[in-house]
């Protein structure tokens, strides 16, 4: 069965950088692009970017240019989301989402990642 | 960019149908899909392309499409689809993903 499954929370300091990963299985990973959200706490779902998983070209939302990078390994089935010079403000629970077959919704969510910032 | 409209609370008692709405300019030439979110977990997809299920979805569960508004439609509404309903359209002209505020269900 599709899994996502993302790595564990992470508490850093404002200015510090952080890598979260999203681990896929159960199909093939370069056959369906990867996106990601985010979650600010008691907020709604903000879609971050997607990122095609054969050339690893990704595609941001306004607000997520410069200090986010999306990137693969798809030797390892993984997406990985980083986010450098952190903010009080990055903080937020963090989502990998695959694109379903039609590339215009998401059908398998990752469990998330909470990055706390503070000092 | 694309925005979506949706009501921050719908309330409703066991038993009935509760109607969350969606809104956006031209909405109907769009595909809408809904996500639920339960309290600490991840977005689940309830509905795709307006009204289609995915499998594991109740029937109780669809979705409908008229001039500037999508709905969603939760028939015999449970204590357990207490959550979060997030509307969701793929902005083409700029290739990116746009979710709407979000709905908290409440079952009183």
């Amino acid at each position: 069965q599709v899994q996502l499954v993302q790595s564990g929370s992470e508490l850093k300091k404002p200015g510090a950088s952080v890598k979260i990963s999203c681990k896929a299985s159960g199909y093939t990973f370069t056959t369906y692009a990867m996106n990601w959200v985010r979650q600010a706490p008691g907020q709604g779902l903000e879609w971050m970017a997607w990122i095609n998983t054969n050339t690893g070209n990704p595609t941001y939302a306004q607000g997520f240019t410069g200090r986010f990078v999306f990137s693969l390994d798809t030797s390892v089935s993984t997406a990985y989301l980083q986010i450098s010079s952190l903010k009080a403000e990055d903080t937020a629970v963090y989502y990998c989402a695959r694109f379903s077959p039609s590339g215009d919704h998401f059908d398998y969510w990752g469990q998330g990642t909470l990055v706390t910032v503070s000092s | 960019s694309y925005v979506l409209t949706q009501p921050p609370s719908v309330s409703v008692a066991p038993g009935k149908t509760a109607r969350i709405t969606c809104g956006g300019n031209n909405i109907g030439t769009k595909s809408v899909h809904w996500y639920q979110q339960k309290p600490g977990q991840a977005p689940v997809l309830v509905i795709y392309y307006h009204s289609d299920r995915p499998s594991g979805i109740p029937e109780r569960f669809s979705g409908s499409k008229s001039g500037n508004t999508a709905t969603l439609i939760v028939s015999r509404v449970e204590a357990g689809d207490e959550a979060d309903y997030y509307c969701q359209v793929w902005d083409s002209s700029s290739d990116q993903g746009v979710f709407g505020g979000g709905t908290k269900l409440t079952v009183l």
